[in-house]
């Protein structure tokens, strides 16, 4: 059962415009969401967070939207640069007191120059 | 670099074998947690100490599968008698839980240890 569902397995935008990652999750409890960005033969690097009690995070040119009602939240990157190429999780924890993260499948991003 | 550390990087074994990884988790982080990611997969949660105490382990985590934190600081993930399907990588992470409540909920992860079991 998939908590944290990211729907494109991949996403190709050019060099300036923006990028729109998206990812929809199914449990209620979920109350603090996150994205990190994956590099090859790395691990996950945190990127941005947002708590339950918000619909905005920003923080330079990453900008992460919750929609709790229809339980969607988006990364926004604008300006893409070639750098931003790289796969990109959701995940979602539902606090209590493990804080265990729950990820999606992630989602490959080309910038292209 | 004051991040998160693991080894080795790459480990091939044949079935049948032990194998250990170890985990060196920022200096000041309390809570060090074990995933694991397989190809196509996000990271699923295996297991979590608060410094030395293991407090939760997941179903993914089988009775071949031992993780220890001795003295809260570093932590060794053990898997007895390797199978094929053990083939993944193996991160950890580590974070800050304050008495107040999780001072924030991120967490940092290590470059992970492939494991690849023939």
């Amino acid at each position: 059962d998939q908590q944290v569902k990211q729907n494109s397995p991949s996403l190709s935008v050019q060099e300036g415009r923006i990028s729109i990652l998206n990812c929809d999750y199914t449990n209620s409890m979920f109350d603090y969401f996150l994205w990190y960005k994956k590099y090859p033969a790395e691990g996950p690097t945190f990127l941005i967070s947002i708590s339950s009690i918000k619909d905005k995070n920003e923080d330079g040119r990453f900008t992460v939207f919750l929609n709790k009602s229809a339980k969607h939240l988006s990364l926004h990157i604008v300006p893409s640069q070639p750098g931003d190429s790289a796969v990109y999780f959701c995940a979602a924890n539902s606090g209590g007191s493990n804080y265990k993260l729950t990820f999606g499948k992630g989602t490959l991003l080309t910038v292209n120059p | 670099d004051t991040g998160v550390s693991q080894n080795p990087r790459h480990k091939i074994t044949k079935r049948g074998q032990n194998v250990t990884f170890r985990c060196d988790p920022i200096s000041e982080h309390n809570r060090l947690y074990w995933y694991r990611q397989t190809l196509g997969q996000g990271p699923e949660f295996l297991t979590y100490f608060q410094n030395e105490a293991q407090l939760e382990k997941s179903r993914l985590l089988s009775d071949r599968f031992s993780a220890e934190r001795p003295k809260g600081s570093f932590s060794t993930l053990e898997i007895q008698r390797t199978e094929q399907g053990d083939s993944a990588m193996y991160l950890c992470a580590s974070s800050l839980f304050g008495s107040g409540g999780l001072i924030a909920g991120e967490q940092y992860f290590g470059p992970g240890t492939r494991l690849t079991v023939t």
